[in-house]
Formats: C-alpha cells, structure tokens, sequence
C-alpha cells in the first residue's frame, strides 16, 4: 500500500533560516504529491502540489520537487518568517484513490523572531 | 464563500454515548472524505463518499457509521463512544475524486471521550 514517511519534529529555527523538511513515499504507480500546512486551531490547507517526476511545485516562498528516482518531495524555503510556524504535512494520492491522501505523521515548525 | 464546514467544533462524550458530527460543503464537490487526526499519525481515513449515493470504508473505520445525505452534506456517526475515539476529526472534499485534485478541509472537531 501507500506510506508517507516525513522527518521527526519539531523543527525549531530562527527568522531567516533556510528550511528543509524530508519527505519520503512509497506508492504503486505514479501518485500526486502535496504539501499541506495546518496553522494553530485551523484545517489543513494545499500549499503546493506536484503531479508528475521532476514537477517543481511552489507558493509563498516555499517549493519540493518530486523526485522519482529517490522518491522524494522534499519541503524547502530559503527565509522563513515567525508567519510560517504551522504543521506542515506530506501527502500523496493516486489516479485509482478517488481522491483519497495518504499523509505522513506531520511536522511542527516553530520560527523565533 | 464558507467552503466546508462542520459542527461542533468541540464535544466532550461519556464513553457508550453516540453523536454525530455533520460536514457540509458549497464548492459542488462530488467526493467527501472524514479523517482522523492523532498526535505523531498524521491524519487516517476513516471513510469517503466518492459520489452522491456511495460510500467506501477507509484505513481506519471501526466504530463509526457515515452517511451521504447528498451531494452536499456528509456526516459521521459514532454509536458507542469510546476513548479511543478522542481525537480531532477533520470533513474533507475535493472536486472530481482524481488523484491530482486539491482537497479542502473544515475546521475540525475535537472530541474528547470520557
């Protein structure tokens, strides 16, 4: 079946640092893969998608390329801003899925001004 | 434009009671899904409406019931509450159920069993 690994938290940094957090799947053919960010007392909500081997999806700073041969989407942003402290998780869906996402475990992020 | 949205947004049960938590969107989506969050697993599926009329089980769907009322309205049963039943519950849709398709996502629920 579909699995989503994502690197342990929390993840804490200061205003400015570069941001890299590990995402990891295994899936049966050629799934979508997205980022989703769940900030303090809200639903989750889409920050970039990839649908294809070597698509590079990106918003609001933040990008992942979806890697096939590694089958990765790493989360990167180069800045980040005390705005950005949320929940940020992996997920994945596949043609035959209905829509339905796999996610990973979730990782918090906490900016320091 | 609300989008989905679901009540309560909080609830507190004994464990044997049952209530149920009502999801309902404007975005004339066809699939809706309910999810389960827990802290350190993500969120898990717990069943999904494809389409108006259909209903499937997900990974994790013992001791809930669901019902697809139509096309806009989703709701999740639970008969007998149980403690491991806390959690938050998150009411999902998307648009054509593909697997390249945005899902958009309530607020939550949080329910507590005691």
């Amino acid at each position: 079946g579909n699995s989503v690994t994502q690197m342990e938290g929390p993840v804490t940094l200061s205003e400015e640092a570069f941001l890299t957090i590990n995402c990891t799947y295994t899936a049966t053919g050629y799934p979508s893969l997205f980022w989703y960010v769940q900030y303090p007392g809200e639903g989750l909500q889409l920050l970039l998608k990839a649908t294809k081997a070597d698509d590079k999806g990106s918003n609001k700073g933040f990008e992942a390329t979806y890697r096939k041969e590694t089958t990765s989407f790493h989360l990167e942003k180069g800045s980040v801003q005390v705005s950005d402290s949320a929940v940020y998780f992996c997920a994945l869906s596949d043609l035959t899925s209905y829509g339905k996402l796999t996610f990973g475990q979730g990782t918090i992020l906490t900016v320091h001004p | 434009n609300a989008g989905v949205t679901q009540t309560p947004k909080f609830q507190v049960l004994k464990t044997g009671q049952s209530m149920t938590l009502q999801c309902a969107q404007d975005m004339n989506h066809n699939s809706m899904y309910w999810y389960r969050q827990d802290p350190g697993m993500g969120l898990r599926l717990i069943y999904y409406s494809a389409s108006e009329g259909t209903t499937d089980k997900g990974e994790v769907p013992n001791g809930y019931n669901v019902s697809r009322l139509n096309k806009r309205e989703f709701s999740l049963r639970l008969e007998s509450a149980a403690p491991s039943q806390t959690s938050v519950y998150f009411c999902a849709s998307s648009s054509e159920g593909q697997g390249n398709t945005e899902a958009f996502f309530g607020q939550g629920t949080r329910l507590t069993v005691v």
